[in-house]
Formats: structure tokens, C-alpha cells, sequence
């Protein structure tokens, strides 16, 4: 069935660092991808999405592509910051009306 | 900006005893899910709302939980009988339609505590 599978966490980064949050996807067909985030306390936000093979979603300097040839969608950021701190999940849907399937998160933590 | 909500933030429930737990969706959405997280693991999809009748539902959804929508704001999840695994953040979403322009938003969450 249709899964996605992300680097386990938890990450640990120094403020202006590169980051990269691997994840990988199992579908039948060509789902979304998505990446939300969880901040300490808070509920799920879309933080990015893409819809077709070779789209790269972008938001707040966080970028992801989609990556048909290797069923990837790999987070990256040039420059994180300490209000990054948060859980990211990996995440793809058919579309906006089907269910979301979720990969099992990567707590990422950014250092002074 | 319009947002989902969700009541109450925390419930406190015995093992055996009913809970039900409440959203109000995003105003003008058409769908509605139910999704849970037990600390520490993924978010699980749980079961989908459509015209006033379950589209989908997982294997965790059994005959302990329902879905309903009462009126023309509020979705609940009842869960009849609760289990001490019941324990868990359910969150609640609710999106406009099928097109990839759309999203699901997300309500903050109840977080539910079976002793």
C-alpha cells in the first residue's frame, strides 16, 4: 500500500546551518506531496506542497521537489533558525478530499 | 482567517467510559476527517466525512467509534467505550473539495487521556 518513510530525528543543528529531512514515498499512481509542521504545543500546518512530478514547493525559505525517478520529496533549508524547532512530517494524498498519509516525523531541534 | 476548532483541549476519561469529542470545521468545507497521533508516533488517519456519510474509514475506526455531524457546524467523534490505547491527540480537518488547489486544515487538537 502506500506509505512514506522519513530519516529518523531527532536532528540537532546549530542556527544557520543547511538542513536536509530525508523522505521517500510508495504510491500507487502520482499522489501530492506535502511536508507539514508541529510546533511545541500547537496542531498541523501545511508548510508546503507539490502536486506533479519535478514541482517544487517553496514557504518561509524551506523548499522541497518531487522527485518521480527517485519517489523523493527531501526537505532542505540554506539557513535554519531557532524558531524552526519543531516535528516535520512527510506526507502525500491523492487529493485535497482523500485521506493523508503520513510518515512518522523527524523532530528537528536548532541551537543558539 | 477562518480555522478549525476543536473542543475540549484536554479530556480526562476512565477506562470503559464514552467521550465524545467536538469540531467545528471551516465554515463553507464540504469534508471532514478525523486523524489521531499517539505520543511519539505518526498521524493516522482515522475516517472521512462526505454528504453526511462516512467515505472511508482505517482499521483502527471499528465499531467503538462514530462519526456525525449534528447540525451544520459541529463534527464529533464518539468513542464508546474508551480503552487505555484510546490515549492519544485527535485531530480534526476539514477541506473545501477534490482539486489539488485545496488543502486540508488542521483544528489544534484534543488531546485524550484514558486512565
Amino acid at each position: 500500500g502506500n506509505s512514506v518513510t522519513q530519516m529518523e530525528g531527532p536532528v540537532t543543528l546549530s542556527e544557520e546551518a543547511f538542513l536536509t529531512i530525508n523522505c521517500t514515498y510508495t504510491a500507487t499512481g502520482y499522489p501530492s506531496l506535502f511536508w507539514y509542521v508541529q510546533y511545541p504545543g500547537e496542531g498541523l500546518q501545511l508548510l508546503l506542497k507539490a502536486t506533479k512530478a519535478d514541482d517544487k514547493g517553496s514557504n518561509k525559505g524551506f523548499e522541497a521537489t518531487y522527485r518521480k525517478e527517485t519517489t523523493s520529496f527531501h526537505l532542505e533549508k540554506g539557513s535554519v533558525q531557532v524558531s524552526d524547532s519543531a516535528v516535520y512530517f512527510c506526507a502525500q494524498s491523492y487529493s485535497s478530499a482523500s485521506k493523508i498519509i503520513f510518515g512518522s516525523g523527524t523532530r528537528l531541534s536548532i541551537r543558539p | 482567517e477562518p480555522e478549525v476548532t476543536q473542543t475540549p483541549s484536554h479530556q480526562v476519561t476512565q477506562m470503559g467510559q464514552e467521550v465524545i469529542l467536538r469540531c467545528v470545521p471551516i465554515s463553507n468545507h464540504l469534508y471532514f476527517y478525523w486523524y489521531r497521533q499517539i505520543l511519539g508516533q505518526k498521524v493516522e488517519f482515522l475516517v472521512s466525512f462526505y454528504n453526511n456519510e462516512i467515505s472511508e474509514k482505517s482499521e483502527i475506526f471499528d465499531d467503538q467509534f462514530s462519526v456525525e455531524r449534528p447540525d451544520g457546524s459541529n463534527f464529533t467523534l464518539k468513542i464508546r467505550s474508551t480503552k487505555l490505547e484510546d490515549s492519544a491527540m485527535y485531530f480534526c480537518a476539514s477541506t473545501k473539495g477534490q482539486s489539488t488547489y485545496n488543502e486540508q486544515f488542521f483544528g489544534p487538537g484534543t488531546r485524550l487521556t484514558v486512565l
